[in-house]
């Protein structure tokens, strides 16, 4: 299974983009990137996902390389409420149908005014 | 709006007692997921189930069992409770199709467990 590498931490002002980067290169060709992020205490919250092509929705971008080896998660104006714990993770499909979503420690953002 | 649904939201237990931690979700999703997270760590796979009467192991599914009576129920089951089960328990649902059957699993708010 596909691993992935992402920063302990980062820090973002407000009002600011923040990116999150974040590094898969053993990534095989049909497994998915996706972004979750966990707000204190809350459950996982789903952001975006995307195999090779640039994904765009309501709350975030996501930018992956051409050789998928790396992705960059953009929040394009990062406020207080986007303090959280984000996670990058490949989704590989097993046998039997599920998506085994394999999390790692995550980037801890912290937006500041 | 209510998604997936877990009761209860805290609770403690003595060593060796039993109990069981329920899910339900109103999406229709066909997969459940029990998955636990230990303070500063990511999210380890318990069990999964692909649709009613069928479950399976995950990654870390020893002292756990669970069951899958209705699309909507998934109750995640501790025989014989210990320390190492202190644990935040989150359940997730997903649908199995789209392309690929890439639908995002949506998350409870999570249970939390100490074992003392």
């Amino acid at each position: 299974d596909a691993k992935t590498t992402q920063p302990t931490s980062m820090d973002c002002a407000e009002g600011r983009a923040a990116n999150l980067p974040c590094n898969h290169s053993t990534i095989s060709g049909n497994e998915y990137v996706y972004w979750y992020r966990q707000i204190h205490s809350q459950g996982p919250q789903y952001i975006i996902h995307g195999l090779k092509n640039n994904e765009t929705n309501e709350m975030a971008s996501l930018i992956i390389t051409e050789d998928r080896k790396s992705s960059t998660l953009i929040l394009p104006h990062a406020t207080l409420r986007d303090t959280a714990v984000y996670y990058c993770i490949v989704r590989v499909r097993k046998s039997g149908g599920y998506n085994k979503l394999i999390f790692g420690a995550g980037t801890r953002l912290a937006v500041h005014p | 709006n209510a998604g997936v649904t877990q009761t209860p939201k805290f609770r403690i237990l003595k060593i060796g007692q039993s109990m069981t931690l329920q899910c339900t979700q109103d999406m229709n999703h066909n997969y459940m997921y029990w998955y636990r997270q230990d303070p500063g760590m990511g999210l380890k796979l318990i069990y999964y189930s692909v649709g009613a009467g069928i479950t399976d192991k995950g990654e870390v599914p020893n002292g756990y069992n669970v069951s899958r009576s209705t699309t909507e129920d998934f109750p995640l089951r501790l025989e014989l409770a210990a320390p190492s089960q202190t644990s935040v328990y989150f359940c997730a649902s997903s649908y199995s199709g789209g392309a690929g059957g890439n639908q995002p699993q949506h998350f409870g708010d999570g249970t939390r467990l100490s074992i003392l």
